[in-house]
């Protein structure tokens, strides 16, 4: 089983500065089968990026996904205030398997 | 408009059962898988299982093999989540998502989430 680790735990950023979120996983993967999701709370999660680095429909183009292997990235580009929010990596495997990462806290310093 | 409605919030005591369920429109309902995820509070994401509504064909995680039940009725749009004796470690939110597999896998339209409360 591939395991995701999202680093950091939390990160404390301020509206305008530029947000990277990283995730790891223990085996390669495919980067047809890598995602992310934002999470605010009381929500659902929402999908960001799928396919590594493409984005959802709907996405704003501050949003960005990139990698390939174990190393993927989530880069917003300048933070707004609906952006704090927690982040998770998303993985695809066989059997219809999906597994997340435990999530990056992104919060307001 | 792709849509995904689970029914509301469950207040359930240990060893009582539960079914939950989640419908969707706006899209052919037999032609997606279906999967469920649950949160604890305060806790990230897991995946549970998933459901081919067309022809029921259904697989689980093996974290939750054996504790849940997850099945489909494709004539009225709607896959359902079911325990048939709750622990009060079952209290979580569930969310059904919609796996999309076109031009990379993802969970592309999910649930707004039904909260299960197990407590006597």
């Amino acid at each position: 089983e591939i395991v995701l680790t999202q680093s950091p735990g939390t990160l404390s950023l301020s509206p305008g500065e530029r947000a990277t979120l990283s995730c790891r996983a223990s085996q390669s993967v495919s980067s047809s089968y890598l995602a992310w999701y934002q999470q605010k709370p009381g929500q659902a999660p929402r999908l960001l990026i799928y396919g590594a680095s493409s984005r959802a429909t709907g996405i704003p183009d501050r949003f960005s996904g990139s990698g390939s292997g174990t190393d993927f990235t989530l880069t917003i580009s300048r933070l707004e205030p609906e952006d704090f929010a927690v982040y998770y990596c998303q993985q695809y495997g066989s059997s219809l398997m999906y597994t997340f990462g435990q999530g990056t806290k992104l919060e307001i310093k | 408009e792709v849509q995904l409605v689970q029914s509301g919030a469950e207040v359930k005591k240990p060893g009582e059962s539960l079914k939950i369920s989640c419908k969707g429109s706006g899209y052919s309902f037999t032609s997606y898988w279906i999967g469920w995820v649950r949160q604890m509070p305060g806790k990230g994401l897991e995946w549970m299982g998933i459901i081919y509504p067309g022809d029921s064909d259904t697989r689980y995680s093996p974290s939750f093999q054996g504790q849940v039940t997850i099945s489909a009725d494709k004539s009225i749009s709607t896959a359902y989540l079911q325990w048939s004796s709750l622990k009060a470690s079952d209290t979580a939110m569930y969310y059904c998502a919609r796996h999309q597999a076109v031009a990379g896998t993802r969970l592309d339209y999910w649930g707004q989430g039904t909260l299960v409360t197990v407590s006597s």
